[in-house]
């Protein structure tokens, strides 16, 4: 069974860039979920994608967007990106309607 | 923001201890989760629970969902070394159909010789 993966490990940005971000779900999960970790602080839910759409979103501005593939992969854009937007980045996958979510390692994203 | 209070924020104990961490809520919650998340990685799921006053056991972790629906408790027995980390409270409602997570801030835990 291949868990959660995410790509790229680490990314530097520059303020007001666009950055795109990469999760394949654990084999057999067609949920896949957006968490932002800031530094000494817990995971905050961004979105939720199911059956290639949006389904629920947390408390992120439309700059904040997703998307989800047939094969449940999934992709997090942030854009004009903002010094407080640098943080761990954690995809989590899961069954829809399971409560159990499956976190991958992360993406860091640092914005200079 | 955040809605749960995990406390203690952090703790040093010696190898061999017993171990005990909580989250309390304004909210009702229909499950709660306890990760684990080591440096550079990501949450591992240790217990999910979901019935209130559900005691769930995994190995030397035993936690509870409490009556209220408002807390849960995690508790480590006879600590090791392995046992370092942070760990997280997750609480979770059903939004529709979505299954979101909301946070604690983190317990870490350190263990020494």
């Amino acid at each position: 069974e291949t868990g959660v993966t995410q790509s790229p490990t680490h990314l530097i940005k520059t303020r007001g860039q666009q950055v795109t971000l990469r999760c394949s779900s654990q084999s057999g999960h067609n949920t896949v979920s957006w968490y932002q970790q800031a530094l000494g602080q817990g995971p905050q839910f961004i979105f939720q994608y199911y059956r290639e759409e949006e389904n629920g979103r947390g408390n992120f501005p439309p700059r904040f967007s997703g998307l989800q593939f047939p094969n449940y992969s999934s992709e997090l854009n942030v854009n004009a990106l903002e010094l407080d937007d640098s943080a761990l980045y954690l995809c989590a996958s899961s069954f829809q309607g399971a409560y159990e979510q499956y976190f991958g390692p992360g993406t860091r994203l640092t914005v200079t | 923001g955040q809605q749960l209070n995990q406390s203690p924020q952090s703790m040093f104990i010696q190898e061999g201890e017993d171990v005990s961490m909580n989250c309390t809520s304004s909210s009702i919650f229909n499950t709660w989760l306890w990760y684990k998340q080591d440096p550079g990685e990501g949450p591992v799921l240790l217990i999910a629970l979901y019935k209130a006053g559900e005691l769930t056991s995994n190995g030397r972790l035993t936690a509870q969902f409490g009556i209220t629906r408002k807390d849960s408790f995690l508790n480590i027995s006879a600590s090791i070394p392995s046992d370092v980390g942070i760990y997280f409270c997750a609480g979770q409602l059903s939004t529709g159909s979505a299954r979101q997570l909301t946070f604690g801030s983190g317990t870490q835990l350190t263990v020494l010789p």
